[in-house]
């Protein structure tokens, strides 16, 4: 079945980077696009970038040069990485698949928590 | 594209019918989302395209809308319902509303 599972550090220091790792099962990286989404503790949701199926990528401009997003197709792994981080970059972080060419998520990792130390 | 959503807290009783607004700054297109996203949780997808119910969602929850205003309602309220709800589009980049949390009277 479809799963996606989230891991990274519970703790990254003041302008340190962030990297976390998607692995998924049940679907091909090839097939379908995976979606970064993060949540302050408290707050909404907020679309970070995208893995596309073919290979590119997709930013949301208020992260600009900071947010980087790859991916290993062998290993069914997209990688998130961000620099510089403040302590409003603490939130939960979420990979999520699109369905088929449509732009909602239909499967989400469970998240995982990112506090941002100084 | 910015979405609004309101309320931002809705208590209502078991049993009530209960109505959730989402509106966008731009036309959407019918590209509209609900989720649900219960303590702890991540989202859950309730309905796609503005009205169509996702496999497994109860019968209880649907979808309308156009243009601009977009609406989630919940027939009959129960309390595994208790939970917060942001609408999203997909029709011009991605983007979610700030969410309505509801709460059982």
């Amino acid at each position: 079945q479809v799963q996606l599972k989230e891991t990274g550090p519970d703790l990254v220091q003041l302008t340190q980077t962030l990297s976390i790792t998607c692995t998924v099962s049940g679907f091909s990286l090839t097939t379908y696009n995976v979606h970064w989404v993060r949540q302050p503790p408290g707050k909404g949701l907020e679309w970070m970038g995208a893995m596309w199926n073919g290979g590119g990528t997709d930013y949301n401009s208020a992260f600009k040069s900071r947010l980087s997003i790859s991916r290993d197709t062998s290993k069914s792994q997209v990688f998130l990485k961000m620099n510089s981080l403040q302590t409003d970059d603490t939130a939960k972080y979420f990979c999520a698949r699109q369905w088929d060419w449509e732009g909602y998520f239909d499967f989400w990792g469970p998240g995982t928590m990112v506090t941002v130390s100084s | 594209i910015q979405l609004t959503q309101s309320p931002s807290l809705l208590s209502a009783s078991v049993g009530d019918r209960v109505t959730l607004s989402c509106k966008g700054s731009q036309n959407i297109n019918n590209y509209l989302a609900w989720y649900q996203q219960k303590l702890g949780e991540a989202p859950k997808l309730l309905i796609y395209n503005t009205n169509s119910l996702q496999t497994g969602i109860p019968s209880r929850f649907s979808g309308s809308g156009s243009g601009t205003d977009y609406t989630l309602t919940i027939s009959s309220l129960q309390p595994e319902d208790v939970a917060t709800y942001f609408c999203y589009q997909y029709n011009n980049g991605f983007t979610f509303g700030s969410g309505t949390k509801l709460e059982i009277k």
